[in-house]
């Protein structure tokens, strides 16, 4: 069983829609928690960052993470085409310089 | 500013040859990371360096695989002996002292013929 667990699509929405992204993990030691973007041959940037339970809100953009479930969500709201890429969650288990554990990745195209 | 710099952004070698992939952190920035991407897979981590050592080659494959950050120049992922199995994109990133955001490079496209 994989660490992390991500759907990896391909996730198609019409533009305008609410787009619910998620990832699971088996690791309860996970505590610091990222959402990154990769667009089409290049590298990943990242998106959100949000360290235990709760909510954080960046414009068009949700991350949640409920660790009793063991599962993160990032929501896209008001959806643009420019946001079809790849979206990867990553965690890790202590702060610092350290590794990364990363999910598969979620294709997501938004339509015209 | 630069980010992240990776050379050379695609590089074909034959089976046995030896691969080298050259990261250049951002400025001021001592932490580099090597991670590997399959196709159609997340990027796995390969392993983490300061200038001068390695600190967690825990992703690394035992043979074959070696990796470097001398403390003037980029840091080296060096892949001796390519096996088809190795054709992957390679993503270097970099943190900074005290903080735990890491910043990506663009990648080299190692293929394997």
């Amino acid at each position: 069983q994989k660490e992390v667990e991500q759907d990896p699509g391909p996730l198609s929405v019409p533009e305008g829609a609410i787009v619910s992204l998620n990832c699971t993990y088996s690791n309860s030691a996970f505590q610091y928690f990222m959402w990154y973007r990769q667009y089409s041959r290049k590298g990943p940037e990242l998106l959100m960052y949000t360290y235990s339970s709760g909510n954080k809100e960046d414009g068009r953009f949700t991350a949640q993470v409920d660790k009793s479930s063991k599962y993160i969500s990032l929501f896209i709201r008001d959806s643009q085409p420019s946001d079809s890429a790849t979206y990867l969650c990553a965690m890790s288990a202590n702060w610092g310089a350290q590794k990364l554990v990363f999910g598969q990745g979620t294709r997501l195209t938004i339509n015209p | 500013n630069a980010g992240v710099m990776q050379n050379p952004r695609h590089l074909v070698r034959r089976r046995g040859q030896e691969a080298r992939l050259r990261c250049s952190p951002m400025k001021g920035h001592s932490h580099v990371y090597w991670y590997r991407q399959l196709p159609e897979e997340g990027l796995k981590f390969m392993v983490y360096l300061q200038k001068e050592n390695i600190i967690d080659e825990s992703g690394m494959p035992k043979e074959r695989f070696s990796a470097e950050f001398p403390k003037e120049g980029p840091s080296i992922l060096r892949i001796q002996q390519v096996v088809r199995g190795d054709s992957a994109a390679y993503f270097c990133a970099s943190s900074a002292q005290g903080t735990d955001t890491q910043y990506f490079g663009p990648g080299t496209r190692l293929t394997v013929l």
